[in-house]
């Protein structure tokens, strides 16, 4: 079966505080992908990130990091020095080809909502 | 930049009536697709297509059809209209085969009364 589990589903913190968010992934496919989605406010998806089963290496971008552990089947985002911007929810998914086929179906967690105070 | 629009934000419409959601991309890409979101329930898959008069059933299809009779755009229609049916409807498309990330439109928040 094909899961995607985000365990926290509210997360609050003071602004400049570092804070992580968990994702936990199940399939058996050896080929996949994982994404990490923010939905702000006003309600629209916004990509963060894309990292293949191949690539294990962990992707830092500005204040972001991703650590990506097979071995533990997580995938973790990792907002350092947050910000009110910085509030939303945040969802992360999952792509294999094993569901929905070749046509790039995804499967969301059901996303942690992140508030930032000033 | 992908763009990704739908036709409304907000709609507010009567039970029984047939409603129809409309989902424009300009990036050229393949695959078009339809979720549905709820509190507690996250997003959840109701229809997608992969080429032009192509459809497939998520998740949830049941209450919904869709069309797509050009490339870029993807209708999702609520035959007869339900009050469960009040949700965040959001569009998105990606390109080909091959693990490329979805990208959404903005979402219509739909109330049936």
């Amino acid at each position: 079966a094909q899961k995607v589990t985000q365990a926290q589903t509210e997360i609050s913190v003071v602004e400049k505080e570092d804070v992580t968010l968990d994702c936990v992934y199940e399939t058996r496919d050896t080929t996949y992908y994982l994404f990490w989605y923010k939905q702000p406010p006003s309600g629209e998806l916004v990509f963060l990130i894309r990292r293949n089963s191949f690539d294990e290496q962990n992707e830092i971008s500005g204040r972001y990091s991703w650590n990506f552990q097979k071995s533990t089947s997580s995938f973790n985002f990792t907002i350092t020095a947050s910000q009110v911007v910085d509030s939303a929810v945040y969802f992360c998914a999952l792509r294999s080809n094993n569901y929905g086929g070749s046509q790039g179906n995804l499967i969301f967690g059901k996303g942690t909502k992140l508030s930032v105070k000033p | 930049d992908v763009k990704v629009t739908q036709s409304s934000r907000y709609l507010v419409k009567r039970t029984g009536e047939k409603v129809f959601l409309e989902c424009v991309q300009d990036m050229d890409h393949e695959n078009m697709f339809w979720y549905r979101q709820d509190p507690g329930l996250g997003l959840r898959l109701i229809y997608f297509s992969y080429d032009v008069k192509m459809k497939e059933k998520g998740d949830i299809p049941e209450g919904y059809s869709v069309s797509r009779e050009k490339k870029e755009r993807f209708s999702l229609i609520l035959e007869s209209a339900s009050t469960n049916q009040t949700s965040m409807y959001l569009c998105a498309s990606s390109p080909g085969t091959g693990g490329w990330e979805q990208y959404f439109g903005p979402g219509t928040r739909l109330t049936v009364t």
